[in-house]
């Protein structure tokens, strides 16, 4: 089965500080690709996803951007934070043709102050 | 274009007592359904899935769903529930025929506390 990492596990940050959250999957080769943020009582928004290596979707219009470089590997950036990025941070994958069977990470935790 | 509907946010029961928590969604497509869970501080877990075939379903731990089309349910139950059992858990739906998981649609989630 996959298994995915995520780092750093906790992050504070100030307004106007750029960001770098990356991810990991591992036992399983060209995978799909999510970043999802999660808001209490609220479930989870997708923000990004990706099919393969350097091919992006966004889902929502903000502030943060996703790239693949490698094809096990996704980052969520961004420039400059907004007191509004704060929350919990999600990756997962899925296999192609697997639709729905996603994997977690354990998750990011995001404050900016 | 789907949408998911926990009515509860938070389900409270006694240890040994037997739970339901509640999801429907609305489609105007085939969809496929799901539950997830989790834990305190940790990503999120498949707990169960309906793609086709038998409405009834179950998951190692003990819980399981039924698909009800007419009603467009897909309610999570327990018979007899583990303090191990809280956390949050979040119904999730997609349509079918998509090869990747970017239209899945999660719910608000429930949050499951078990009194000892």
């Amino acid at each position: 089965s996959q298994t995915i990492h995520q780092w750093p596990a906790t992050l504070v940050q100030p307004v106007g500080s750029p960001l770098s959250l990356e991810c990991t999957v591992e036992g399983t080769s060209n995978p799909n690709l999510y970043w999802y943020r999660q808001a209490a009582g609220r479930g989870l928004q997708l923000l990004f996803y990706s099919v393969g290596i350097g091919q992006i979707s966004s889902e929502v219009p903000q502030n943060l951007s996703a790239s693949r470089p490698q094809d096990r590997q996704f980052i969520l950036s961004s420039k400059k934070l907004l007191l509004s990025d704060s929350g919990f941070y999600l990756c997962a994958s899925s296999l192609a043709g697997q639709t729905g069977e996603l994997f977690f990470g354990e998750g990011s935790r995001l404050t900016v102050l | 274009a789907q949408s998911v509907t926990q009515l509860d946010s938070q389900v409270p029961v006694f240890e040994e007592a037997p739970v339901e928590l509640r999801c429907n969604y609305s489609s105007s497509v085939s969809v496929y359904l799901f539950w997830y869970v989790q834990y305190p501080n940790q990503g999120l877990q498949l707990l169960l899935k309906y793609l086709s075939g038998s409405t009834l379903v179950e998951s190692i731990n003990g819980f399981e769903a039924e698909f009800n089309k007419s009603q467009t349910s897909f309610h999570l139950r327990k018979p007899s529930v583990h303090i191990s059992d809280t956390a949050e858990y979040f119904c999730a739906v997609t349509p079918t025929g998509y090869s990747s998981a970017s239209k899945i649609i999660f719910g608000s989630g429930t949050r499951l506390s078990i009194r000892p």
